[in-house]
């Protein structure tokens, strides 16, 4: 399995509600990563967990929250969104560790519109 | 901070090579990506390099000097498909671990 699979592909969600974000991988990765993209943008990093801790936080609004139940799943559980917040967000993953571990794996997204 | 920068737009005729360069300023830099997306996909990996010089990967070749701070892409014998976002990337080496930082992104038209 050489897949990131990303659920659901398309979110709709009012700025009251609460819902989540999935992410897993089967390959053995150990980093795990949240990105955002806006259109025509290139991807910003949110997240990145290493080992399943939190290494890297991006400044990210407390209204985004990561969770790493264990090295194969991520997940992003989003709370009291705002209208901006509407953005393709991609979870990728790589080997992890401080092998040269090029060849960052990207999942196909979720497309997420708050309304 | 990190600053990586790429031309926004490119045109090249079916057939042709063309040529999209990256410049960058980071620290504890630990490699160099490229990646194309098409509209609506996720990021596809294209080429790496770490150390000083070509990597030819078929069509695909990435050149990279680490004390210029700039990266190419070559792609050779263009096709329709090719017509795409390439994205520079690169990887640091932060207190809290890699982390890999996009470029502006370069949109590629390839016409007939």
């Amino acid at each position: 399995d050489t897949e990131v699979t990303q659920t659901p592909k398309h979110l709709v969600m009012g700025m009251t509600n609460k819902k989540s974000l999935k992410c897993e991988q089967h390959m053995g990765h150990r980093a795990m990563y949240w990105y955002k993209q806006k259109a025509k943008k290139p991807p910003e990093l949110m997240f990145v967990y290493s080992y399943e801790k939190l290494s890297i936080n991006e400044s990210v609004p407390s209204r985004f929250s990561p969770e790493c139940p264990n090295s194969s799943l991520l997940n992003l559980h989003l709370h009291a969104l705002q209208p901006e917040d509407s953005a393709l967000y991609l979870c990728a993953s790589s080997r992890g560790g401080e092998t040269p571990n090029y060849g960052y794996t990207f999942g196909s997204g979720t497309r997420l519109t708050v309304v | 901070g990190q600053n990586i920068d790429q031309p926004t737009e490119m045109t090249a005729t079916e057939g042709a090579i063309v040529q999209i360069n990256c410049t960058y300023q980071t620290s504890g830099f630990n490699g160099l990506f490229w990646y194309q997306q098409h509209a609506g996909e996720a990021p596809t990996f294209l080429s790496y390099n770490v150390l000083d010089g070509l990597e030819e990967k078929g069509r695909f070749s990435s050149f990279l000097s680490r004390s210029k701070g700039y990266s190419y892409l070559l792609l050779k014998e263009l096709q329709m498909k090719d017509s795409a976002s390439y994205l520079c990337a690169v990887r640091s080496f932060t207190g809290g671990g890699n982390k890999l930082t996009f470029g502006t992104g370069t949109q590629l038209k390839v016409e007939l």
